[in-house]
């Protein structure tokens, strides 16, 4: 059964706009959670983890939110640009480190447009 | 500059021969995995490995074995591949972060090798 839900599977917006990405998570103990980028053909990149209980994290037009009572998370994009084109997958830890078991997300597919 | 290589990237095999995926990292790290990725699904894990010769099964082990006789090169092998080991695989490489900071610690992946098995 899957344990880590992302949604929407697929996202359209144009180049400037914002849009936010949802994971919904069942995973437990969920120690962390982690957002990566794979553009296409390529391996997966790390953009941020998120640790506390209720935690948010910034990098750059990247930012994302953790909430552990709900077992949520989002990762909110800014000012889209046209390189954002990819899908970013959703990644739960079960322990504090990556020795413990990943549990992936199938991942949203983003597609920026002129 | 930190990377993980895999070679090759695009393999085609007949269903029965046998497959080796080569994986190599410059960083010294003593972790590393290998995935498989499928349309609609996430990462799944095959085999983790700690170490030198230190090898665990993840997931999906069933038809793939692995070898590790150095640490920055890690192979995966199909004996007698199947039609439903059509996926792209992926390596992956960890390092614990400073004081074991879960924050700290990173995970680099390669470009993954997409086989096909017909």
């Amino acid at each position: 059964k899957t344990q880590v839900e992302q949604s929407p599977q697929s996202l359209v917006v144009r180049q400037g706009e914002n849009c936010v990405l949802q994971c919904n998570y069942s995973v437990t103990p969920d120690n962390h959670l982690r957002w990566f980028k794979q553009d296409t053909g390529k391996g997966l990149v790390s953009l941020t983890v998120l640790v506390d209980q209720k935690d948010k994290t910034s990098n750059g037009r990247y930012s994302a939110t953790l909430d552990k009572d709900a077992k949520h998370s989002t990762l909110h994009i800014t000012a889209t640009l046209l390189d954002d084109t990819a899908t970013y997958i959703c990644v739960v830890g079960d322990r504090g480190s990556a020795l413990g078991r990943l549990h992936f997300g199938a991942g949203t597919q983003l597609i920026v447009i002129p | 500059d930190m990377k993980v290589t895999q070679m090759p990237r695009y393999l085609i095999k007949r269903m029965g021969e046998n497959v080796l995926l080569e994986c190599g990292q410059d960083m010294s790290h003593e972790t590393m995995y290998w995935y498989r990725q499928d349309p609609g699904l996430g990462l799944q894990l095959i085999y983790i490995s700690y170490d030198v010769d230190s090898n665990s099964e993840g997931d999906i082990p069933k038809g793939y074995r692995v070898s590790r006789k150095k640490r920055e090169h890690f192979s995966l092998i199909l004996d007698s591949a199947k039609t439903n080991q059509t996926s792209v695989y992926f390596c992956a490489s960890s390092l614990l972060g400073t004081g074991g900071s879960i924050s700290n610690e990173r995970l680099f992946f390669g470009h993954g090798t997409k086989l096909s098995v017909l």
